[in-house]
C-alpha cells in the first residue's frame, strides 16, 4: 500500500541555520504530496503542497519539490527561526475507496534555538 | 481563527466508560469527515471516513463497534470510544473536508483511560 517515510527527529538547529527534512514515498499512480506543520497545542496546518512531478511548493520560506524519479518531497528552508519550532508531517493523498485519503509520515520534530 | 474545533481537548476517564468526542466545522459545510489516531511519536493513522447521513467506512483493523462514528449534520461528527480501556489512550484528530481545497484538521483530543 501507499506509505510515507520521513527522517526521524528531533532535529535541533540554531537560528538562521539551513533546514532539510527528508521525505520519500511509495504510491501507485500519481499522488499529491503535502507538508503539514503542527505547532505546540494546535492542530495540523497545511504548509505547502505539490500535485505533479517537478512542481515546487513553497510557503513562509519553506520549499519542497516533487521528485518522481527519486519518489521524494524533501522540505527545505534557508534560514530557520525560533518560531519554526514544531512537528512537520509529510503526507500523500491518494484515492482509495472513492475517498481522498491522506497518508502521513511519522512526523519530525524541529527545535530551533536562539 | 480555528475553522475546525474539537471538544473536549483533553479527557481522562475510567476503564469501561464511554467517551464522546465532537468535531465541528465552524464556517463551512463538511461533506466528509476523517478521524485519525496518533500515538506518541508516531504518525497519524486513519481510523474511519464518514459522509453526512451515511455509515462510516472503517479502515482495516479498526473495530467499528468500539469506535462509533456519527456524522449527523454537515458541521458535526462525533467519535464515541465505547468501553474504553487503557490501550485506547491516544490523541484523536478529525479532518473536515468541504470539497476542493477546503479541508482542515481539528486541534485534537487527548484521551487518557485509567
Amino acid at each position: 500500500g501507499d506509505s510515507v517515510t520521513q527522517m526521524e527527529g528531533p532535529v535541533t538547529l540554531s537560528e538562521e541555520a539551513f533546514l532539510t527534512i527528508n521525505c520519500t514515498y511509495t504510491a501507485t499512480g500519481y499522488p499529491s504530496l503535502f507538508w503539514y506543520v503542527q505547532y505546540p497545542g494546535e492542530g495540523l496546518q497545511l504548509l505547502l503542497k505539490a500535485t505533479k512531478a517537478d512542481d515546487k511548493g513553497s510557503n513562509k520560506g519553506f520549499e519542497a519539490t516533487y521528485r518522481k524519479e527519486t519518489t521524494s518531497f524533501h522540505l527545505e528552508k534557508g534560514s530557520v527561526q525560533v518560531s519554526d519550532s514544531a512537528v512537520y508531517f509529510c503526507a500523500l493523498r491518494g484515492v482509495s475507496g472513492g475517498y481522498n485519503k491522506l497518508i502521513f509520515g511519522a512526523g519530525t520534530r524541529l527545535a530551533v534555538h536562539p | 481563527g480555528a475553522v475546525v474545533s474539537q471538544h473536549p481537548s483533553r479527557v481522562i476517564c475510567k476503564s469501561g466508560t464511554s467517551v464522546k468526542i465532537e468535531c465541528r466545522s465552524l464556517d463551512f459545510q463538511a461533506t466528509t469527515m476523517f478521524w485519525y489516531r496518533q500515538f506518541p511519536k508516531q504518525s497519524l493513522m486513519l481510523m474511519a471516513t464518514s459522509n453526512e447521513g451515511s455509515k462510516a467506512t472503517y479502515e482495516q483493523g479498526v473495530e467499528k463497534d468500539k469506535f462509533l462514528i456519527n456524522h449527523a449534520s454537515l458541521t458535526l461528527s462525533t467519535l464515541t470510544v465505547t468501553s474504553a480501556h487503557p490501550e485506547d489512550s491516544s490523541f484523536y484528530i478529525c479532518r473536515a473536508d468541504g470539497g476542493g481545497e477546503t479541508q482542515y484538521f481539528g486541534p485534537g483530543t487527548r484521551l487518557l483511560v485509567l
